[in-house]
């Protein structure tokens, strides 16, 4: 029962410098989510798919880059890593949209420090 | 836009107290409600959910109630344990692609 798996779990970078976070899912859910958790603001949605080889900006989208190239999997990028992107990163995945039957499964996370 | 505000914590219980998480929104229309929880280490869970006015969500001893003329989706459970302590997420879904999430709860409960 591997549901939603993340890797790394954990990176430091240094500002300017480039990284992917890896998602995987294998409950084949069309809906894929990449979030991110700040202490104090919950967790606001970086990205988003609806299916593969569609991606959607959710509330706070500048400075990543997505793709979902497969149904399994959805790559966060960060090109120029900055110190404010310094945070906890969720990834979660749902069968339907987060309408009113929508769950949504995540993954454990990957805590990302950018000096 | 739509917002979630919680209590903020921590709250610092006893096992076997009484537990009221707060919480309370601000939405156009009819959202659906729910209650995530994260344990330590862990990603977010679904805990229990209410998709229309007077509905009770319930899940592990934990309720709900939706009620939408106080715009409130308080979660309470009777006598919490130890192994409730986790950081508790109040969320809605106002029939979009997106869940607005509180900023968290963190529950402690001492033995």
């Amino acid at each position: 029962n591997a549901g939603v798996t993340q890797t790394p779990k954990f990176r430091v970078l240094k500002t300017g410098q480039s990284m992917t976070l890896l998602c995987a899912q294998d409950m084949n859910h069309e809906y894929m989510y990449w979030y991110r958790q700040d202490p104090g603001m919950g967790l606001r949605l970086i990205h988003y798919s609806v299916g593969e080889g569609t991606t959607a900006k959710g509330e706070v989208p500048d400075g990543y880059n997505v793709s979902r190239l497969k149904k399994q999997n959805f790559l966060l990028g960060l090109e120029s890593a900055a110190p404010s992107q310094t945070s906890v990163y969720f990834c979660a995945s749902s069968y339907r949209g987060q309408g009113i039957a929508g769950e949504l499964f995540f993954g454990e996370g990957s805590r990302l420090t950018v000096l | 836009g739509d917002s979630v505000t919680q209590m903020e914590g921590p709250v610092t219980l006893s096992e076997e107290a009484f537990l009221t998480i707060n919480c309370t929104y601000t939405a156009t229309g009819y959202p659906s409600l729910f209650w995530y929880v994260q344990y330590p280490g862990e990603g977010l869970q679904l805990l229990l959910k209410a998709t229309k006015a007077d509905d009770k969500g319930s899940n592990k001893g934990f309720e709900a109630t939706y009620r939408k003329e106080t715009t409130s989706f308080h979660l309470e459970k009777g006598s919490v344990q130890v192994s409730d302590s986790a950081v508790y997420f109040c969320a809605l879904n106002n029939a979009g692609n997106m869940l607005t999430f509180g900023g968290g709860t963190r529950l402690m409960v001492k033995p």
